[in-house]
Parts: structure tokens; sequence; C-alpha cells
């Protein structure tokens, strides 16, 4: 078993949907959370993180992280074409400057105009 | 400011041909991390350096892999012999660990290696 589950999709919405992507794992060391977006051929830029569980919100995206339940949450409000992407969930269990990064397998994402 | 810089982007190569993948970090950047991955799968810690030191190297597969970052800046992964399993997108990332929960990794585009 992986430590770290994502649905692979793929998702398709209509544009101005709300969106939820999800992650669950198995490591309770895992202490800090992102999420990153990867466009095509591009590599991953980070979107959010957060530490602990908790919620933090920036602009269209909200991030969740239940640690009770191992289970993280990404959501975005009124999705637009330009979201479409795959997008990954990253944990580590310290200070992730200089720990390692342990990836789900990203969802892919297309939200139709 | 310019990002994590990688060369080349694509490269196409026979099964037991050597190969090289180069990679310049962001500027005062003195973590730098090789990353693969694989179609449809998220990136795996291959190495990780701080400044000149491979500081994990747990998950390199050291009989055919080999990095080096002289001077702690750019670093080079190399392939000698490749195999068929070993065509994916290899990424390289920089941080500048400052020990705050806001480092970030940045990546770079990757290179997409093809083995035939």
């Amino acid at each position: 078993q992986k430590e770290v589950e994502q649905d692979p999709g793929p998702l398709s919405v209509p544009e101005g949907a709300i969106v939820s992507l999800n992650c669950t794992y198995s490591n309770s060391a895992f202490q800090y959370f992102m999420w990153y977006r990867q466009y095509s051929r591009k590599g991953p830029e980070l979107l959010m993180y957060t530490y602990s569980s908790g919620n933090k919100e920036d602009g269209r995206f909200t991030a969740q992280v239940d640690k009770s339940s191992k289970y993280i949450s990404l959501f975005i409000r009124d999705s637009q074409p330009s979201d479409s992407a795959t997008y990954l969930c990253a944990m580590s269990r310290a200070n992730f400057g200089n720990e390692k990064l342990t990836f789900g397998t990203g969802t892919r994402l297309t939200i139709i105009p | 400011e310019a990002g994590v810089v990688q060369s080349p982007r694509y490269k196409i190569i026979e099964k037991k041909q050597p190969v090289a993948f180069w990679c310049n970090p962001i500027s005062g950047h003195n973590t730098l991390y090789w990353y693969l991955q694989n179609l449809g799968q998220g990136p795996e810690l291959l190495i990780r350096y701080e400044n000149e030191e491979a500081v994990d190297d747990s998950q390199l597969p050291k009989d055919r892999f080999s990095a080096e970052r002289l001077k702690g800046v750019d670093s080079t992964l190399k392939i000698q012999p490749a195999e068929l399993g070993d065509s994916a997108v290899y990424l390289c990332a920089s941080s500048q660990a400052l020990g705050g929960a806001s480092d970030t990794q940045y990546f770079g585009p990757g290179t997409r290696l093809t083995v035939l």
C-alpha cells in the first residue's frame, strides 16, 4: 500500500463549478501538506501548503487537512478552463524545504468551457 | 528571476546507451533534488543535495545511476547503461532550505527520456 493515495481521475467539470480533490495517507508522521499543480509537459508548481490540521484559503483555492482522518482536500471555487491541469498532493514529516516530499499519483482535471 | 533550468528537455536513446541530464538551480538555493516521474505517477525522490553533499541518495539505483553537484551549484544526473524501464521524466528542484515552513521546492520543466 502506498503512503499517499490519490484518485487519478480523470475528472471533468463545467466551468464555474466547485472542484473537490482529495488524498488520504497512512503515515501519521506527516506534518506538512501541499498541493502542486502541473500543466502538461511542465514541472509541478506549489499552489498551497498547510501545517498540521486546519483550513487555508487563497483566492479561489481552499486547502483542508484532517489529521485525525488522515485526509486532505483541495477545493477550487468558480473553476476556470485555465485550472485544467494535474493536481498533486504532497506531504512531508518536517519542514519541507529540506525534507523529502511524498507525492500522490495526481488527479487530472479538465474544466469544460 | 530565472527558474530552475534543465537540459535537454527531451532525449531519445537506445537501450544500453549512456545519458546525462543537467540542472541549474535558482540562484542562492543550496538544496537541490532530482526526482523521477513515471507516466501517471507523482514524482519520486532520487537524490537530495545540500550544497555539494548528497544527504539522501537512498532511492538512487546506484548500479546504473550517478549524480554529482560540483561547487554546490549545477548538478548532473547520469544513467549508464540505460534500460527500457528508465523512460520517464526526470525533474530537478531546488529550495533555499533556510529552516522555515515557507521553504518551497521549485521544480524545473523536466527532461523527458525515451529509451528504445
